[in-house]
């Protein structure tokens, strides 16, 4: 079955120390983001890559970086996870919409993130 | 401005009855789609129905129907016959022609399906 996979489901890090979460795809789909949702509330979106141009949401810390070397494969790196960055990490694809805004996004399970 | 509202943080409703949860929204485009997802206690987003602003007749999936008011910019959710496995953190969302790739989430709704 096409899906999102992401990497690992649980990890924990130590403040201060880098992390780096993974996503991949089989659905071929041009596009991919990140989220963070932090508990019962809406998923905040980090970034996005149209293909191979990164989008930025304003208020994304400098701390959280992404690469997405190929169309199947995105990474979430967070250089220096702070207490605050304990959150459930969410990536998603999603087809460019053509003609209309009418494509779904297809999320992976997520990977949450605990920071001691 | 907030541009997907859900003013129900909390539903509770009894098993095999139907329930709506609540989502409004602005924008100016005349191109948008409209969607809603469940997201379980496990944490995975799963996508349930969507609406796009030109289509006529409401979208139904199964339980979900989805009560589309364009003029009042409202898109509830309606699940029949409710079942404990629906019992979830419901988002309403939104994607606009003009904003590309970019989704926009509701709050949410967390409902609670009683036995």
């Amino acid at each position: 079955d096409a899906m999102v996979i992401q990497n690992p489901r649980y990890q924990v890090t130590q403040f201060g120390k880098p992390v780096t979460l993974s996503c991949s795809q089989t659905l071929n789909h041009n596009v991919m983001y990140w989220y963070q949702q932090k508990s019962s509330q809406a998923p905040k979106l980090l970034f996005h890559y149209y293909d191979k141009d990164f989008n930025n949401e304003a208020d994304t810390p400098d701390n959280f970086q992404s690469r997405r070397p190929n169309t199947s494969f995105c990474f979430l790196d967070i250089r220096s996870p702070g207490l605050g960055d304990a959150a459930m990490y969410l990536c998603a694809t999603s087809r460019v919409p053509g003609q209309g805004p009418y494509n779904e996004q297809f999320f992976g399970p997520g990977t949450r993130l605990t920071v001691l | 401005a907030q541009k997907i509202t859900q003013t129900q943080p909390g539903m509770f409703v009894q098993e095999k009855e139907a329930v709506t949860l609540d989502c409004t929204y602005d924008t100016s485009d005349p191109s948008y789609g409209l969607f809603w997802y469940k997201q379980p206690s496990s944490g995975e987003m799963i996508f349930l129905i969507y609406q796009g602003s030109y289509d006529q007749q409401n979208a139904t999936e199964g339980r979900y129907s989805l009560n589309f008011q364009k003029a009042r910019k409202s898109a509830n959710l309606v699940i029949s016959a409710s079942q404990l496995g629906d019992s979830a953190m419901y988002f309403c969302a939104m994607r606009e022609q003009d904003y590309g790739q970019n989704f926009v989430f509701g709050p949410g709704t967390r409902l609670s399906v009683l036995p």
